[in-house]
């Protein structure tokens, strides 16, 4: 049951220019969006969030986008950087709090 | 930065074996998790506690499973006898607020042989 989906496994950018990780999610239920990144031997580490009641929010290089309608988010890094390199997961919640995550996707940024 | 701590980092184990894997969540903290991911699988909800009870839990956390807060600082997982699909990496994770993001700790890697 994928009520949140990351449907790349892997993402490579050159540094400087624009990452753009995409999810979808199947739940209507869902008003709370986040995104996570995730080093090797590390657990997942908080990015950035977005209530269902935005379609838009920014943090420094990175973006969260909403479409409701679609059910869909997209994380922007804009520049990426090489430590950016990691897996980022979406995850979306609800009224219970209990986070769902989407499977991952790996970024890799070229030097 | 306050930071979720996790104990042991690695534990090997024989199926049918009770462990007991622990956590130091963020200390004004009020809700606590336990998620795990299995190798090559999506990171997964195991169950949720906040004011010494069980507030949700998933399909997964079974009656082999148990979770504790015993003192004011540790949150424990319990599983009672181990299989071999247990294997995962346990992560720990505590928030301050209602729907609030998690902070997770970096996680147990559980071995079952």
């Amino acid at each position: 049951d994928q009520q949140v989906k990351q449907n790349s496994p892997s993402l490579s950018v050159q540094e400087g220019r624009i990452s753009i990780l995409n999810c979808d999610y199947t739940n209507s239920m869902f008003d709370y969006f986040l995104w996570y990144k995730k080093y090797p031997a590390e657990g997942p580490t908080f990015l950035i969030s977005i209530s269902s009641i935005k379609d838009k929010n920014e943090d420094g290089r990175f973006t969260v986008f909403l479409n409701k309608s679609a059910k869909h988010l997209s994380l922007h890094i804009v520049p990426s950087q090489p430590g950016d390199s990691a897996v980022y997961f979406c995850a979306a919640t609800g009224a219970n709090s209990k986070l769902t995550f989407g499977k991952g996707i790996t970024l890799s940024v070229r030097p | 930065e306050p930071e979720v701590t996790q104990t042991p980092s690695h534990q090997v184990t024989q199926m049918g074996q009770e462990v007991i894997l622990r956590c130091v969540p963020i200390s004004n903290h009020l809700y606590f998790y336990w998620y795990r991911q299995i190798l090559g699988q999506k990171v997964e909800f195991l169950v949720s506690f906040y004011n010494n009870e069980i507030s949700e839990k998933s399909e997964i956390f079974d009656d082999q499973f148990s979770v504790e807060r015993p003192d004011g600082s540790n949150f424990t997982l319990k599983i009672r006898s181990t299989k071999l699909e247990d294997s995962a990496m346990y992560f720990c994770a505590s928030s301050d607020l209602y729907n609030s993001p998690l902070h997770f700790g970096n996680g147990t890697r559980l071995t079952v042989t």
